[in-house]
């Protein structure tokens, strides 16, 4: 069966520090990937997509960036935190583009 | 606009009560999925149902059930008798899948004992 991971679960960092999320995908090849961010009370907003290695679509400009270095993995990065950038992050995949999204546990930003 | 509206921030009920959380979507799709989403305290969202939009059908799946009505562009969700597990926060979203799902801002309810 397919499980996706997502860590770290909690992150506490100071403004202007880096960040490295990451997210995997198990039990299944080539998924379509994505980040969102929910902000508290917000809905969810996706920030980037990946329909395959190295190919990254972004949906909001902002000071993250997120790169999938391999079939599986897919990693938010930003090299400077900004106190806006707080908030619940979630990963996702689906098998094809118009599927049906799978998420993972979420990782809890707090940026100080 | 692709937009999704859930307009009840909050909602409380006491427990075994039904109660019907409202989903209005806005999309220039001919045809297109809606869904379901649950997302309780754990953080991680569920997926609960997707509806193809040539389907009217309502879906009743054990306490739950949904009312597509595509004259009104709503795709209501309804828990009947509900329990404290029942507690979350729950989306409605529009789209053709994928990256082209419109999330709500989402329903928070509080089922209480």
């Amino acid at each position: 069966s397919q499980t996706i991971h997502q860590w770290p679960a909690t992150l506490v960092q100071p403004v202007g520090s880096p960040l490295s999320l990451e997210c995997t995908v198990e039990g299944t090849s080539n998924p379509n990937l994505y980040w969102y961010r929910q902000a508290a009370g917000r809905g969810l907003q996706l920030l980037f997509y990946s329909v395959g290695i190295g190919q990254i679509s972004s949906e909001v400009p902002q000071n993250l960036s997120a790169s999938r270095p391999q079939d599986r993995q897919f990693i938010l990065s930003s090299k400077k935190l900004l106190l806006s950038d707080s908030g619940f992050y979630l990963c996702a995949w689906s098998v094809v583009t118009a599927d049906v999204l799978t998420f993972g546990a979420g990782s809890r930003l707090t940026v100080l | 606009a692709q937009k999704v509206t859930q307009a009840q921030t909050e909602i409380s009920v006491v427990e075994k009560e039904d109660v019907t959380l409202d989903c209005v979507y806005e999309t220039r799709d001919t045809t297109y999925y809606l869904f379901w989403y649950k997302q309780p305290p754990s953080g991680e969202l569920v997926f609960l149902i997707r509806r193809n939009s040539f389907d009217e059908q309502n879906e009743i799946s054990g306490r739950y059930s949904w009312n597509f009505q595509k004259s009104t562009s709503s795709f209501n969700f309804t828990i009947t008798a509900s329990q404290v597990v029942d507690s979350a926060v729950y989306f409605c979203a529009s789209g053709t899948g994928g990256f082209k799902t419109i999330f709500g801002a989402g329903t928070r309810l509080f089922v209480k004992a």
